[in-house]
């Protein structure tokens, strides 16, 4: 499974768009970029996943690039309770194994 | 409703005692996972089982085993061959295969003393 490339940090406003952006420069054709968060002390929760055009669903959007080598995670009015770690995951299919790397944690402020 | 469970939430022993984490799930998910999260860190895969029986090692299984004997069900044993096993423990689910949408558990935080 391709590895991928993460900020350790972003800060937000309320109110306002979170992007985060993920590098995954070696995935492969049949790879899919999932993201998950994890609120402290908490398990992780899926948010989003896609293989090559934009998806979009109640909780964000996700956003690749046409080369596929990197993604953005769009939360489009971040509130206080999406401050969290937030995971970008290359995955074969159904195959693979979800690698949790360390993420980014963001910070959403008043 | 459906989820995932749990139990304890904090666990305390002391070492060289086994513990054995409990890990339900009413979702009628086929397959289950363990996963290990030390502080400041990404979670790492201990063990998971696409169906009932039959189970795999993942990345660091050294030191735990499990059972897979009811399809809700998925114990874990930390054993004392374990040597470093204060951690925060999360049992998760999923329909299908490894890469499909899983649900995690609350989580489970063992100390060993």
């Amino acid at each position: 499974d391709a590895k991928t490339t993460q900020p350790p940090s972003m800060d937000c406003a309320e109110g306002r768009a979170a992007n985060l952006p993920c590098n995954h420069s070696t995935i492969s054709g049949n790879e899919y970029v999932y993201w998950y968060r994890q609120i402290h002390s908490q398990g992780p929760q899926y948010i989003i996943h896609g293989l090559k055009n934009n998806e979009t669903n109640e909780m964000a959007s996700l956003i690749i690039t046409e080369d596929r080598k990197s993604s953005t995670l769009i939360l489009p009015h971040a509130t206080l309770r999406d401050t969290a770690v937030y995971y970008c995951i290359v995955i074969r299919g159904s195959q693979g194994n979800l690698i949790f790397g360390k993420g980014t944690k963001l910070s959403v402020k008043p | 409703d459906g989820g995932i469970t749990q139990s304890p939430k904090y666990l305390f022993r002391k070492e060289g005692q086994n513990v054995t984490l409990s890990c339900e799930q009413n979702l009628n998910h086929d397959a289950m996972y363990w996963y290990r999260q030390d502080p400041g860190q990404g979670l790492r895969l201990i063990y998971y089982s696409q169906i009932v029986n039959d189970f795999q090692k993942g990345d660091i299984a050294e030191g735990y085993s499990v059972s897979r004997e009811k399809k809700e069900s998925f114990p874990l044993t930390v054993t004392s061959a374990q040597k470093n096993p204060t951690a925060f423990y999360l049992c998760a689910s999923s329909i299908g295969g490894r890469g499909n949408e899983q649900f995690f558990g609350p989580g489970t935080r063992l100390t060993v003393l």
